[in-house]
């Protein structure tokens, strides 16, 4: 079935660096390609999406780019804040199919 | 718009309790979603609705649980009796399908303890 894997976290890095975290999956046909963010106590929230192959998301000072060919949506941002800091999901939906799939979340912690 | 509300926040029962979580979805969606959190299993999906009709039912662990959606306003999930591996954040979900867009709605959680 389909499934989506992400990296392990914690994620720690220092203010203004550099963010990658990994996001691959695995779907029959055409799914549409999700980042969510849970912030400390809150539900979660769509930061950004893209619905086919070569689109980019982007929100916030983040982006992802759907790529087909490597099944992967890695989101990157080019300079983190602290406030950053948070739980971010990566997740799928097939083209008929109401449900998301999540991964596992990855922790994100950002010092100043 | 308020967004998915939730009640209760916080929940704390005795083993043995029934507990009812409630949900009401943002005005005009047609889906609504109910999942669980812990650290050990992460986000699990335990049910959704479409138009008030349970459509996927494969994630609710067993059955003490129990979900109904009696109106486009409102949903309960109960557990009964409770036991303290239920012990979780409860997140209730809605959205509107078929804009092709699949974006889900999350409310701020119940966090139900079990002791």
């Amino acid at each position: 079935g389909d499934s989506v894997t992400q990296m392990e976290g914690p994620v720690t890095l220092s203010e203004e660096a550099f963010l990658t975290i990994n996001c691959t999956y695995t779907a029959t046909g055409y799914p549409s390609l999700f980042w969510y963010v849970q912030y400390p106590g809150e539900g979660l929230q769509l930061l950004l999406k893209a619905t086919k192959a070569d689109d980019k998301g982007s929100n916030k000072g983040f982006e992802a780019t759907y790529r087909k060919e490597t099944t992967s949506f890695h989101l990157e941002k080019g300079s983190v804040q602290v406030s950053d800091s948070a739980v971010y999901f990566c997740a799928l939906s097939g083209r008929n199919d109401d449900k998301l799939i999540f991964g596992t979340g990855t922790r994100l912690q950002v010092f100043p | 718009d308020a967004g998915v509300i939730q009640s209760p926040r916080h929940e704390v029962t005795e083993m043995g309790q029934e507990v009812t979580l409630r949900c009401k979805p943002i005005s005009g969606h047609n889906s609504l979603f109910w999942y669980r959190q812990t650290m050990m299993r992460g986000l699990e999906l335990l049910i959704y609705f479409n138009n008030n009709v349970p459509i996927d039912d494969s994630g609710m662990p067993e059955d003490r649980f129990s979900a109904k959606m009696p109106n486009a306003s409102f949903s309960t999930l109960k557990i009964q009796p409770s036991e303290p591996r239920d012990s979780a954040v409860y997140f209730c979900a809605s959205s509107l399908v078929g804009t092709g867009l699949y974006e889900q709605y999350f409310g701020p959680g119940t966090r139900l303890t079990v002791t």
